[in-house]
């Protein structure tokens, strides 16, 4: 079984603080990729990786950063904490290529910024 | 960008019923998968599909490719409680980048009061 998990379930930060959320998978997957979800707004992806040292915008990376160092190590970052990030983040890895694009999600952390 | 139109929203089950729920796009897609978010966790796989006209199930749901391969759809036979929860569906546009996703905004499911 694919098995992604991510460094906390919850986490209260303070405006301004640098924020890490580190994400790792078991099953070799060479995409990795952060979303954020919110109420009403559905899954959002923020960045994403085919490769290590690789990385991609998404749909709303602004505000975000990402490192992956390692294959199996997926890091984001909130260089500097807002309110307006307070949200639940999910990670996801998948295989590279066709014709299997599924993704699998490790548990997500919560994340509330004050 | 690409959207994904899910319906319904949302809505109420009792014990036993049959659900049924679907997705749109206006663009075609080469792949669908469904997922099942309980509260406070990520989102699990349920199935997924890669051909046009595909039928597949796990256990009580069953999921099929549309034809147009604008649509799929998922159904859930004789419903029970621990089924309440948020079902996403999830394509990849054709012409989308490599293993890239689109997600619906989901339907949540919940118990009839």
């Amino acid at each position: 079984d694919v098995k992604v998990t991510q460094s906390s379930r919850y986490l209260v930060k303070r405006t301004g603080e640098k924020v890490f959320l580190e994400c790792v998978q078991d099953m070799d997957h060479e995409n990795m990729f952060w979303y954020r979800q919110d109420p009403g707004l559905g899954l959002r992806l923020i960045y994403f990786s085919y490769d290590v040292k690789m990385k991609e915008k998404g749909d709303i990376p602004e505000g975000y950063s990402v490192s992956r160092e390692k294959k199996e190590r997926f890091s984001l970052i909130l260089e500097s904490a807002s309110t307006n990030q307070t949200s639940m983040y999910l990670c996801a890895s998948s295989r590279a290529g066709g014709p299997v694009y599924e993704q699998y999600f490790g548990p997500g952390t919560r994340l509330t910024v004050t | 960008g690409q959207q994904l139109n899910q319906s319904p929203q949302s809505m109420f089950i009792q014990e036993g019923e049959d659900v049924s729920m679907n997705c749109t796009s206006s663009s075609i897609f080469n792949t669908w998968l469904w997922y099942k978010q309980d509260p406070g966790e990520g989102p699990v796989l349920l199935i997924a599909l890669y051909k046009a006209g595909e039928l597949t199930s796990n256990g009580r749901l069953t999921a099929q490719f549309g034809i147009t391969r604008k649509d799929s759809f998922l159904n859930i036979s004789a419903s029970i409680p621990s089924d309440v929860g948020i079902y996403f569906c999830a394509g990849r546009w054709l012409l989308g980048s490599q293993g890239n996703l689109i997600f619906g905004k989901g339907t949540k499911l919940s118990v009839k009061p």
